[in-house]
């Protein structure tokens, strides 16, 4: 079946690098494409990006000079970069396909 | 970039109420919107598809309906398990972009 699952640090100190990865399985990574989403604490879901099944990639413009996208399909994996993290960053973080498939999402706090 | 305006933010609710969640687009994301729940501490779920076609093991109660760039959820009968944040998302064009959320607590 079907499986998405993020793994990456919990924790990450201000204006460091977030390195993500979404495993998947059930699926090949070049049939479907893969997103990212975020969620801060106690707020709405963001749209950060897309990993397209063709190896193309297209990013929220509020994040576009901080993020990158990026796969191994040989390994089933979608990778998300962020750098220059900021509080406002704390977040949990998904990878999703075609929005019928989640993650469990990670975790992510940005603090020293 | 698309803004989805949803409303209510927040709704106190009983459980048999019928209960409309709406978003609004900002210009023509024809029927590429997509609802979905979020329980506390669980990944979202997709309810609604296109606008109006309900999801995979999806309860009959929940339908979806659109009404010129409004987009409604509609949950009919609410019971204790529909109690929960509901989020819409528009998929017609790059960024794609979600409401704001909208959460329901029990009076």
């Amino acid at each position: 079946q079907v499986q998405l699952k993020e793994s990456g640090p919990g924790l990450v100190q201000p204006s460091q690098t977030l390195s993500l990865t979404c495993t998947v399985s059930g699926f090949s990574l070049m049939d479907y494409s893969v997103h990212w989403v975020r969620q801060p604490p106690g707020k709405g879901l963001e749209w950060m990006g897309r990993m397209k099944y063709d190896g193309d990639t297209y990013y929220n413009s509020a994040l576009k000079s901080r993020l990158s996208i990026s796969r191994d399909t040989s390994k089933s994996q979608v990778f998300l970069k962020m750098n220059s993290l900021q509080t406002e960053d704390t977040a949990i973080y998904y990878c999703t396909r075609d929005s019928g498939y989640w993650g469990q999402g990670v975790m992510v706090t940005v603090s020293s | 970039d698309i803004q989805m305006t949803q409303s209510p933010s927040s709704m106190s609710v009983s459980l048999g109420d019928t209960v409309t969640i709406t978003c609004r687009a900002s210009q023509d994301v024809g029927i590429y919107v997509n609802w979905f729940q979020q329980k506390p501490g669980k990944s979202p779920r997709r309810m609604i598809y296109r606008a109006t076609n309900l999801a995979d093991g999806v309860p009959s109660r929940f339908s979806g309906s659109r009404s010129g760039s409004d987009y409604s959820l509609t949950i009919s009968s609410l019971e204790s398990e529909d109690v929960a944040d509901y989020h819409c998302l528009q998929y017609d064009e790059y960024p794609r972009t979600f409401g704001g959320g909208t959460k329901l607590e029990l009076k």
